[in-house]
């Protein structure tokens, strides 16, 4: 079982439309989570960064981590055609800044206008 | 702000010969740089951790001599791909952290190097 599982789609949905996005995870050492979007051919760029469980919300975005059940998501409402991006995952058990991210495959989202 | 340029942005080389990737922290000064790889529909998998001054930790299975790691500025690290071959072929990309009180917690990642090694 590989640490970190993210269905990678692809996944189309119409323009307005509630995107829910997840990963779920095999170490329970995992206390950092952070979902990125990735253009093509370009970086990472973050969007959610949430320490242990709950929600967090900014924007269209709500991040969602339960440790309880290993698995997070990411919600985007009111979905556009510039949210057409890859959706990585990443965790780990120190900062964000200290590397040692273990990231998952991505999901590619596409939205229709 | 916090900006990560890479340079090239892609580049194509002939198999057995060197290829010197770029990472610029263009409006902060990184603690701390990161090397990763990412092979088509897969994962970003961390290829190596250096800090300005020292020497690079490399990741399990990562060639040390073959990638060699230069921090020389807390503004500039390079990833040098020696003695490339066919399956070097890999999009790199690197990032940058800031430590330390009042930092955010995060890393901030460079647009990426495609590299082809024919």
């Amino acid at each position: 079982q590989k640490e970190v599982e993210q269905d990678p789609g692809p996944l189309s949905v119409p323009e307005g439309a509630i995107v829910s996005l997840n990963c779920t995870y095999s170490n329970s050492a995992f206390q950092y989570f952070m979902w990125y979007r990735q253009y093509s051919r370009k970086g990472p760029e973050l969007l959610m960064y949430t320490y242990s469980s709950g929600n967090k919300e900014d924007g269209r975005f709500t991040a969602q981590v339960d440790k309880s059940s290993k698995y997070i998501s990411l919600f985007i409402r009111d979905s556009q055609p510039s949210d057409s991006a890859t959706y990585l995952c990443a965790m780990t058990p120190y900062g964000g800044s200290q590397g040692n991210l273990i990231f998952g495959k991505g999901t590619k989202l596409s939205v229709k206008p | 702000g916090a900006v990560v340029s890479q340079h090239p942005s892609w580049v194509i080389c002939k198999s057995g010969t060197s290829v010197k990737i770029e990472c610029r922290s263009l409006d902060f000064q990184a603690t701390t740089m990161f090397w990763y790889r990412q092979f088509p529909k897969q994962s970003l998998m961390l290829m190596a951790t250096s800090n300005e001054g020292s020497k690079a930790t490399y990741e399990q299975g990562v060639e040390k001599d073959k990638f060699l790691i230069n921090h020389a500025s807390l503004t500039l690290s390079t990833l040098t791909v020696t003695s490339a071959h066919p399956e070097d072929s890999s999009f790199y990309i690197c990032s940058a952290s800031v430590m330390g009180q009042g930092a955010t917690d995060t890393q901030y990642f460079g647009p990426g190097t495609r590299l082809t090694v024919l």
